[in-house]
């Protein structure tokens, strides 16, 4: 079946550096990627949504300057959260899907903790 | 727009007891209705889905059917085990503006059996 690979698993990183996350599809070519944020007992929060080749559509109250989407290619989006800060620690997760698909195969996510 | 309301819990459940958590939602078209399961610590997978009305979806003893009449995809289990203790997520897909499935999750619920 359709795997996403999403790395790191989790990260430690000082406050004010920058962090980049990965999500690759693969064995298939998603043309869309989600990116959510998860807080502590709390549901997915859906932060942006890229298709390939084109600009990262944000939800709103999602800072775009803070968290750069890039969906260079087919099997690859990245997150990075710029200038990271304690309060950006969370759970991240991507989804990663064709344009016909019915629901999407999710990444194991990625624990970030700016210290 | 498009949510998703389950049941609150925690649930707490004696091993084979029998477990439903509900779901019910509001939609604009047709959306299809999942069920992910997430793991301590991990990302989310997908536990079963149905696309159209009277679909039944089931994996691992799992079961669920999109009742369109009540709106409701409840989630059931005829005998708990001890691993199935995790967070359980109702969610749905629809076809948004940008042509893509998008996808808005329930609350969560956390399910702990006990031995």
């Amino acid at each position: 079946g359709a795997v996403v690979s999403q790395h790191p698993s989790w990260v430690i990183c000082k406050s004010g550096t920058s962090v980049k996350i990965e999500c690759r599809s693969l064995d298939f070519q998603a043309t869309t990627m989600f990116w959510y944020r998860q807080f502590p007992k709390q549901s997915l929060m859906l932060m942006a949504t890229s298709n390939e080749g084109s600009k990262a559509t944000y939800e709103q109250g999602v800072e775009k300057d803070k968290f750069l989407i890039n969906h260079a290619s087919l099997t690859l989006s990245t997150l990075t959260v710029t200038s990271a800060h304690p309060e950006d620690s969370s759970f991240y997760i991507c989804s990663a899907g064709d344009r016909d698909s019915y629901g999407y195969t999710f990444g194991s996510g990625t624990r970030l903790t700016v210290v | 727009g498009d949510s998703v309301t389950q049941m609150e819990g925690p649930v707490t459940l004696s091993e084979e007891a029998f477990l439903t958590i509900n779901c019910t939602y509001t939609a604009t078209g047709y959306p299809s209705l999942f069920w992910y399961v997430q793991y301590p610590g991990e990302g989310l997978q997908l536990l079963l889905k149905a696309t159209k009305a009277d679909d039944k979806g089931s994996n691992k003893g799992f079961e669920a059917t999109y009742r369109k009449e009540t709106t409701s995809f409840h989630l059931e289990k005829g005998s708990v085990q001890v691993s199935d203790s995790a967070v359980y997520f109702c969610a749905l897909s629809d076809r948004a503006s940008g042509g893509y499935q998008k996808v808005t999750f329930g609350t969560g619920t956390k399910l702990q059996v006990i031995p």
